[in-house]
């Protein structure tokens, strides 16, 4: 998966239950992020790391929460304050060269 | 912040055609703008970019194009064939390193008919 490994691919949360969506990568890469993608919206950044134990929101952050204890993982958890959480998610990291993407995870509210 | 606009939304040609997807972007600090093509159900795969110190790019049948004065920057593919048959990203950074964050337009959606 190009160095960036996210699981699971599909994920399915209760109303209100918070799920947790991994992201690990091999690249030694300093900086990782999460999108959202929803239909027609494109990508809308949710949360970013540059370094270790340090994060930053994005656009759309209210509802999610991240962790970056270690430099190669960056989870995101989608907490039951997100009402609308239902949607693809992807986590990329980054170098001077350019951004590398995982897979990405498709979250379904059932 | 950035704000990037893509247009158009859709594009239907016939395969050998051309296709031209255009972005604006607001913020004249912006300095690294890349394209990313996305397969359903798959992850955006980097095809071309272009840095502000640079016009145009070309590759193969793809090709980039710069004004930085006018703030916008456009996909040029030229003989279309059906597997070009995607959704397409522009994407504008600002700062000089690898850590900046990348804003994205809304994509648009390209159907190559044979």
């Amino acid at each position: 998966d190009g160095g960036i490994t996210q699981s699971p691919k599909y994920l399915f949360r209760k109303e209100g239950q918070n799920v947790t969506l991994s992201c690990e990568q091999n690249l030694n890469h300093d900086a990782m992020y999460w999108y959202r993608q929803d239909p027609g919206q494109g990508l809308r950044l949710i949360y970013y790391s540059q370094i270790v134990n340090d994060f930053q929101k994005g656009d759309i952050a209210e509802g999610y929460s991240v962790s970056r204890e270690k430099k190669e993982s960056f989870p995101l958890t989608v907490t039951s304050a997100q009402k609308n959480p239902t949607a693809f998610y992807l986590c990329a990291s980054s170098t001077s060269y350019g951004y590398t993407f995982g897979s990405g995870t498709r979250l379904t509210v059932v | 912040g950035e704000n990037v606009e893509q247009h158009p939304s859709t594009l239907s040609v016939q395969e050998g055609d051309s296709a031209v997807i255009k972005c604006t972007y607001s913020d004249s600090a912006s300095n690294y703008f890349p394209w990313y093509k996305q397969e359903l159900g798959k992850r955006p795969q980097l095809i071309i970019d272009i840095r502000s110190n640079v016009g145009e790019k070309k590759d193969q049948r793809i090709a980039v194009t710069l004004n930085k004065t006018a703030k916008h920057f456009s996909l040029h593919i030229t003989e279309t064939q059906p597997e070009d048959s995607a959704v397409y990203f522009c994407a504008v950074q600002e700062g000089n390193s690898g850590y900046s964050t990348l804003t994205f337009g809304k994509g648009t959606m390209l159907l190559v008919s044979p």
